[in-house]
């Protein structure tokens, strides 16, 4: 079975300019959940998504946006970037969701650079 | 709102040595995960545990929920190099992962 795969791997920006991330998660898993991973911050949860429906989400400006297809796949945006924003964006996949018990595939994420 | 706090942030072990993080949560919990994320690498999920008083193991691991749902505990015995990395604990009612025990062993 295939893991979480997460497209571009690496990328470079600049302050202002937006971006979309990509999430293709495991085969028959429903919910795709995004997070923002700094060496300061940590670990942050960004949203979930559930059968095409924002479920969840964290505590993050609106330039933090997403969406979920009916093949499950998953984009986030990020508008009008800031130099805070570089950091690895972790997508997970679960077959069960972030509101019922479930463990998470995580992908290899995205390396956002703000310059 | 909900936080989810990890100590030590750091710690350095000689292989062989025992090696414990402790999460806890300002609110209380309805289950727990732990991950793995080794340098360079993605979280990995090790285990989950839902109920109150809750221990289980895994080789050399043991998992502990407390009584009241807002602390857990990842204990490892006699360490090894493979062990390196850090390890995050996620509270449910939502996702919270905690700040992370990051862990080097010296062989």
């Amino acid at each position: 079975k295939a893991g979480v795969t997460q497209t571009p791997r690496y990328l470079i920006k600049t302050r202002g300019q937006q971006v979309t991330l990509s999430c293709s998660p495991i085969s028959g898993h429903r919910s795709v959940s995004w997070y923002q991973q700094t060496p300061g911050q940590g670990l942050q949860f960004l949203f979930e998504y559930f059968s095409e429906t924002q479920r969840n989400k964290g505590n993050f400006p609106g330039r933090f946006s997403g969406r979920q297809f009916s093949n499950s796949r998953s984009e986030m945006n990020v508008s009008t970037l800031e130099l805070g924003d570089s950091a690895l964006y972790l997508c997970a996949s679960s077959a069960k969701g972030l509101v019922i018990t479930g463990e998470l595939f995580f992908g290899e994420g995205s390396r956002l650079t703000v310059l | 709102g909900q936080q989810v706090m990890q100590i030590p942030q750091y710690q350095h072990v000689q292989e062989g040595e025992d090696f414990t993080t402790y999460c806890n949560s300002s609110t209380t919990l309805s289950n727990i995960q732990w991950y793995k994320q080794r340098p360079g690498g993605h979280p990995v999920f090790l285990i989950q545990l839902v109920k109150s008083g809750e221990v289980k193991k895994q080789k050399r691991l043991t998992f502990q929920f407390g009584e009241a749902k807002k602390n857990s505990s990842l204990h490892i015995t006699a360490t090894q190099t493979t062990d390196v990395g850090t390890y995050f604990c996620a509270g449910r009612t939502g996702l919270i992962f905690g700040t992370g025990t990051r862990l080097q062993v010296f062989p």
